[in-house]
């Protein structure tokens, strides 16, 4: 299973743009990007994926490198809600139902 | 109405007990799965159904096992509780295919005494 590798930590400013950056150098060409977060006493939520292709929903943008060896989390406007630990995950796998494989995640703090 | 349930939120049970967890998702998916998410925050696949046919089984004790009566139910059964199996455990669903997000439930915080 390829691995990704995240910062620990981060701190952010509320209402301020946030950019949690991913590596992950040993990509397949057949893995997407997923990234899922889970807030304090919550279960992961997912918050976007892609393959290629930069990617945009309500709760953030995923800019992919060209190369794909490394992506970005883009949070617009970071709120007190956001502070998290986000998972950046390939999800590859020899079969349909490849499985999520949770690294330790960057924790978001998000300051008032 | 909630996606992936479980059932209970919270279990406080005494060693040597044997104890299930229940699941249901109402999203249609095929697959479901079993997580579990220690002291230490990491969280690790247990196992995996596919349209109620075990397709990942991790390295987890015989004390643990999964049933799934339908691809709307995975229920995880313990036997034999220790204090090494206190934990949340999640369960989660997705849709086959790599391109498909998983949607977890809110957890079962298990505490063996």
């Amino acid at each position: 299973d390829a691995k990704t590798t995240q910062p620990n930590s981060m701190e952010s400013n509320e209402e301020e743009p946030v950019h949690l950056p991913c590596n992950h150098s040993t990509i397949s060409g057949t893995d997407y990007i997923h990234w899922y977060r889970q807030l304090p006493s919550q279960g992961p939520e997912y918050v976007i994926h892609g393959l290629t292709s930069n990617v945009n929903n309500r709760m953030a943008s995923l800019a992919i490198a060209e190369d794909r060896k490394s992506s970005t989390l883009i949070l617009h406007r970071a709120t007190l809600r956001d502070a998290a630990v986000y998972y950046c995950i390939l999800r590859g796998g020899s079969s349909n139902t490849g499985k999520l494989i949770f690294g330790q995640g960057t924790t978001l703090q998000v300051k008032p | 109405d909630t996606a992936v349930s479980q059932t209970p939120k919270y279990l406080v049970t005494q060693m040597g007990n044997d104890k299930s967890i229940k699941c249901e998702q109402n999203l249609g998916h095929d697959t479901m799965y079993w997580y579990k998410q220690d002291s230490k925050k990491f969280l690790k696949i247990m196992f995996s159904y596919n349209n109620k046919e075990l397709i990942i089984n991790e390295t987890v004790p015989n004390r643990f096992s999964p049933k799934s009566p339908d691809k709307a139910h995975l229920n995880l059964h313990i036997n034999s509780l220790e204090l090494g199996d206190s934990a949340v455990y999640f369960c989660a669903s997705s849709q086959d295919g790599r391109h498909y997000g998983y949607t977890f439930g809110s957890g079962t915080r298990l505490t063996v005494v």
